[in-house]
């Protein structure tokens, strides 16, 4: 049973509307992510966030937009999105950015489609 | 660029088998390894993590590690239907942002 949890699991939506992902984990953990899992192609990473403080943000569009109100709440606010960003978001975290051991965990996901 | 290679595969191998995956990376200072598993629909679970050179058994799992050669493999023995899934490679350099590198990830089928 996984420690990250992400609702809403499926989101269908259309390119004008404004919908919220939202990511929790109870792991205790000071670092969380956003990836994008579209198919046939390797895990992108969208946004970082070490307690607290964003630390990357690889060229995402604007259209989405990320917030992490404390360490254990993670949200991707989405806007006037493409049919290109239909894919799968997952959230993960991990006890923080740091060299050796830190493990990232993944949150089961948010299948988006975007009509 | 730091970059993490793995065939797409679909590797293919009969129950019972040993199934060998593996990950080739190019950052030579790269210090911690990880392999994912993640069927299809779901998100990736952590299976192995190995920081050392050489193997890293658990269970049914061992992680190999070489890094003078920039490899890190994955062997499965006696492999079951219910290890087909997609294999992700991820690889962390000692410096930098200290965030993982994904490969694109190896399917494995094991049938019957």
């Amino acid at each position: 049973e996984t420690g990250v949890t992400q609702t809403p699991r499926h989101l269908v939506m259309g390119m004008t509307n404004k919908k919220s992902l939202k990511c929790e984990q109870h792991l205790g953990h000071n670092a969380m992510y956003w990836y994008k899992q579209s198919a046939k192609k390797p895990l992108e990473l969208m946004f970082v966030y070490n307690f607290k403080e964003q630390t990357e943000n690889n060229s995402v569009p604007s259209r989405f937009s990320p917030e992490c109100p404390n360490s254990s709440h993670l949200f991707l606010h989405l806007h006037t999105l493409q049919p290109e960003d239909s894919a799968l978001y997952l959230c993960a975290s991990s006890q923080e950015l740091a060299g050796g051991r830190d493990t990232q965990y993944f949150g089961p996901g948010t299948r988006l489609t975007v009509l | 660029q730091k970059e993490v290679e793995q065939n797409s595969g679909p590797l293919s191998v009969p129950e019972g088998a040993i199934a060998s995956l593996n990950c080739t990376y190019s950052d030579r200072g790269s210090q911690s390894f990880f392999w994912y598993r993640q069927y299809s629909g779901k998100s990736p679970e952590l299976i192995m993590f190995i920081y050392s050179n050489g193997d890293k058994e658990d269970g049914r799992f061992t992680a190999q590690l070489n890094k003078a050669s920039q490899y890190v493999s994955l062997l499965i023995r006696d492999s079951q239907p219910s290890d087909s899934a997609t294999y992700l490679c991820a690889v962390r350099a000692s410096g930098g942002s200290y965030i993982p590198t994904f490969g694109r990830g190896t399917s494995l089928i094991v049938h019957p």
